[in-house]
């Protein structure tokens, strides 16, 4: 069973544009929720974590997102993308039942047009 | 060190050859996790280590896959008899808890390209 979904493999967002990006999880008791960035030929890095404190959450380069039980979601959006925004983010779980292992999503690779 | 170090960081190897893939996690981290990341995916999970056990190998594609971390630190992965559908981004990554219990950070290095010819 898929327990983090992301929707949409692509976005294309205009430079200044809001951009979001869609994640849901599939689990029974709210799980950690985080997302990573991946620039291009490197590794992950992660941008925002929900450890079941504060469900708005505020990461590194102007990235938020917020928790939503009853939607079993944890979108990603920034106000106003730069070009430097252009990567491939991940959504991931770890489900607190399940161990210690995160969980990815497919992936969402955004590309900021000028 | 500062981070996840892995290495080598990109390999080509040619099918039926094994290969053994380096991770230096950051000092003091108990966690140590092995991903496979396939070209335009997800990373999807190999393996977890607790210090020097492997506590979880379900990840683990075939019994041609082997990882160890004997002292507690440095880990190998080590794919022997190289396939094609063997070719990846290994990711390795630590934490420094014991556990996922507290939503501790997992920290990834910039992983080794394995390509099999």
């Amino acid at each position: 069973a898929q327990s983090v979904t992301q929707l949409g493999s692509h976005v294309s967002v205009s430079e200044g544009a809001l951009v979001l990006l869609r994640c849901n999880y599939s689990s029974s008791v709210p799980p950690y929720l985080f997302w990573y960035v991946q620039y291009p030929n490197q590794g992950l890095q992660l941008l925002l974590k929900y450890t079941s404190a504060a469900t708005l959450v505020k990461g590194i380069n102007g990235f938020e997102a917020e928790f939503k039980k009853s939607e079993t979601s944890f979108h990603l959006t920034k106000p106003s993308a730069h070009m430097s925004d252009a990567a491939e983010y991940f959504c991931a779980v770890i489900i607190k039942a399940a161990g210690n292992k995160l969980t990815f999503g497919g992936g969402t690779r955004v590309l900021v047009k000028p | 060190g500062a981070g996840v170090s892995q290495s080598p960081r990109y390999k080509v190897a040619k099918r039926g050859q094994d290969v053994a893939l380096r991770c230096d996690p950051i000092s003091g981290h108990v966690s140590l996790f092995w991903y496979q990341q396939a070209l335009g995916q997800g990373p999807e999970f190999l393996t977890y280590f607790q210090n020097e056990a492997q506590l979880d190998k379900s990840g683990l594609p075939s019994d041609r896959f082997f990882a160890e971390r004997p002292e507690g630190s440095v880990s190998t992965l080590k794919i022997q008899r190289t396939q094609q559908e063997d070719s990846a981004v290994y990711l390795c990554a630590s934490s420094l808890a014991a556990t996922g219990s507290s939503g501790n950070t997992i920290y990834f290095g910039e992983g080794s390209w394995l390509t099999v010819v």
